[in-house]
């Protein structure tokens, strides 16, 4: 079975700060992808970034980079120069290999940007 | 804007009812996936669609049903309503490739409400 941890309910950071989400994955699979998802308070399930298991390189997405360490299957996101619009729910997502399509989402943490 | 649409976005209906919610995926995209958001559970797969063909199935309920048309529009059908089934329901839908890696693109989501 495949499971995603986030182990920070919520977190709050400083406008124009950075904050880091943590993220722990577990897969049998060697061919996989991972993702981060924003849900604001308008429910959309909006993709911020992917990655994909088999490059080592870490994806980067303006503002949004991930530090992916395959090894330790840990995936987290960093928010850099944090916005106001960041609020939001952010939910970590794994998809397996093989024949499995279905995204395996962690419980999500809540992020706060105060101004 | 994903370019996934769902209608309605929100529905009230009365325990042991039947409702059915549609989900029109991005242009090109031929696989759906159904996905139940609820404050317990989180975000749960149901069932996924491949270009009209039931690929795998999640913790779908026997009294839910879905079905992807030649068109590639999808329905999923929810009978025998109880209290437990209110729950933000989203379709999400990705690229033709198989291994969805390059990530599942949400619509905007149904709230359904059961009194």
């Amino acid at each position: 079975a495949q499971t995603v941890t986030q182990s920070q309910p919520e977190m709050s950071v400083q406008e124009a700060e950075t904050v880091t989400l943590s993220c722990t994955y577990d897969t049998s699979e060697s061919n996989y992808y991972l993702f981060w998802y924003k849900q604001p308070p308008s429910r959309q399930m909006i993709l911020v970034i992917r990655q994909e298991a088999y490059k080592q390189q870490n994806a980067t997405e303006n503002r949004f980079s991930v530090n992916f360490q395959k090894a330790a299957k840990s995936f987290s996101l960093k928010i850099s120069d944090s916005q106001l619009g960041d609020t939001a729910m952010y939910f970590c997502a794994l998809l397996g290999g093989g024949s499995n399509y279905k995204l395996t989402f962690g419980k999500g943490t809540l992020l706060t940007v105060n101004p | 804007d994903s370019g996934v649409t769902q209608t309605p976005k929100h529905l009230i209906t009365a325990t042991g009812q039947r409702v059915t919610l549609r989900c029109s995926p991005r242009s090109g995209d031929l696989s759906v996936y159904w996905y139940q958001q609820s404050l317990d559970q989180g975000l749960q797969f149901l069932i996924h669609y491949y270009n009209g063909e039931e690929r795998a199935k999640g913790n779908i309920l026997e009294r839910f049903s879905a079905q992807q048309f030649p068109d590639l529009h999808s329905e999923l059908n929810l009978s025998s309503l109880e209290l437990g089934d209110s729950a933000l329901y989203f379709c999400a839908s990705s690229v033709a490739s198989l291994a969805g890696g390059w990530g599942q693109f949400f619509g905007p989501g149904t709230r359904l409400t059961v009194l």
